[in-house]
């Protein structure tokens, strides 16, 4: 089983609508959580943390489920630049960052 | 615009050769990763390395090895490279473990 497992999509959606996803991580012991954005043939950028109360940053908001080990993604009023794959991270013992396989998303016109 | 600088940026390479990946930090980064992405996948974790020594590794072969320096630049080799070895190679970087990591745009590597 994969340590970081998420829906590969493609969420295909129209300018202004909301998308979300989730990712599934297998270690119990995970520390941290993060969501990168991966734009094509390009390096990961960090998108978020993902903190255990949930937390927004502007239309993105993140939210953490320990007991269930998932995590998600919401993007609210969709934009043409959020088109990109979204990578789920999962930091266990404080080097070694674990990541998911992404999700695309395209928003269109 | 990043702070983590890799080069080359695109390198093609015949099975059986050796390859040295380059990657520059910015002052201060003490720690140093390096991601293998093959086409579709996320980034799997090569090694680490912290104030120049080996602070973790992945599951790659010993043919994967790698080099800090004090100069907060790193090396990532390859030897006898095989076919599946292609992928984008990314370092990423960090000053210390309370803050996130910075990721270099990487090398494009292609086996033949």
């Amino acid at each position: 089983r994969k340590e970081v497992e998420q829906d590969p999509g493609p969420f295909n959606v129209p300018e202004g609508a909301t998308v979300a996803f989730n990712c599934t991580y297998s270690n119990s012991a995970s520390q941290s959580f993060f969501w990168y954005r991966q734009d094509c043939r390009k390096e990961p950028k960090l998108l978020m943390s993902v903190y255990s109360s949930g937390n927004e940053d502007g239309r993105f908001t993140a939210q953490l489920n320990r007991a269930s080990q998932y995590i998600s993604l919401l993007i609210r009023d969709s934009k043409l630049s959020d088109s990109a794959t979204y990578l789920c991270v999962v930091n266990r013992d404080d080097y070694k960052l674990s990541f998911g396989a992404g999700t695309t998303v395209t928003v269109r016109a | 615009e990043t702070g983590v600088t890799q080069s080359p940026t695109h390198l093609i390479k015949t099975r059986g050769q050796q390859v040295t990946l380059r990657c520059s930090s910015q002052s201060g980064h003490n720690t140093v990763s390096w991601y293998q992405q093959a086409l579709g996948q996320g980034p799997q974790f090569i090694f680490q390395y912290y104030r120049e020594e080996e602070n973790g590794r992945g599951n790659f072969p010993p043919r994967f090895s790698g080099l800090q320096f004090p100069n907060y630049s790193s090396e990532l080799n390859v030897n006898a490279l095989e076919l599946d070895d292609s992928a984008l190679y990314l370092c990423a970087s960090r000053p210390d473990r309370i803050y996130g990591y910075t990721f270099g745009s990487g090398t494009r590597l292609t086996v033949v």
